[in-house]
């Protein structure tokens, strides 16, 4: 059965401070995987996707993710954490047609402070 | 970059009313919008396809006679909440996907609608 896991519910870091959400899946073919930002009573947007080669892959905002197929595990990472990167966050699986079903993580809720 | 919009943002009803929420892929065509629902501080849980000149595709659980779900236009999708009880409260997302993107195309999302019924 397809699922994705985020361990961690919230998070908080310091501005500055480096970051990690961690996201594993359980996905019977070839995932195809996605992290998202939410930004409090907004819609979804599309940080970065990995579909195929190299495994790191870089996103908007300064957001990267690795790809380790055996963990099966797609963490996103940050080096520097702004006051703005607060929201909560969404690690999807989907099929290899991203027009069909998105698998949602719960997401993770960061806080940063000061 | 594609725009997705939904409208109304947010809407209150009372109970037993119906409440109709549109999403619009404004710069794109979409063949396929995707209705989810988010409860708070929970994941978006995918409600139904929506296809362009056909029938919606629900998820288990998802009652299609109370979530009508019309797909009239390849930019516009309406989702119908019929007889609304406080437990249909959420907040409900759509996404769409363009049809000249291939089969790697992303999907976009709209804003999202917060439904209150009362």
């Amino acid at each position: 059965a397809q699922s994705v896991t985020q361990p961690d519910i919230h998070i908080t870091v310091s501005e500055g401070a480096s970051l990690e959400l961690r996201c594993n899946y359980s996905y019977g073919a070839t995932p195809y995987l996605f992290w998202y930002v939410q930004s409090p009573g907004q819609g979804l947007q599309l940080l970065l996707k990995y579909f195929s080669g190299d495994t790191l892959v870089q996103g908007i905002k300064g957001f990267e993710a690795e790809f380790k197929r055996s963990q099966s595990s797609f963490n996103l990472r940050k080096p520097s954490v702004h006051w703005s990167d607060a929201a909560e966050y969404f690690c999807a699986v989907g099929p290899a047609n991203t027009g069909n079903q998105f698998y949602f993580g719960t997401g993770t809720s960061l806080t940063v402070i000061p | 970059g594609a725009v997705v919009s939904q409208h109304p943002s947010r809407v209150i009803c009372k109970s037993g009313t119906s409440v109709k929420i549109e999403c619009r892929s404004l710069d794109f065509q979409a063949t396929t919008m995707f209705w989810y629902r988010q409860f708070p501080k929970k994941s978006l849980m995918l409600m139904a396809t929506s296809n362009e000149g056909s029938k919606a595709t629900y998820e288990q659980g998802v009652e299609k006679d109370k979530f009508l779900i019309n797909h009239a236009s390849l930019t516009l999708s309406t989702l119908t909440v019929t007889s609304a009880h406080p437990e249909d409260s959420s907040f409900y997302i759509c996404s769409a996907r363009d049809r000249l993107a291939g089969v790697n195309g992303e999907q976009y999302f709209g804003p999202g609608t917060r439904l209150t019924v009362t």
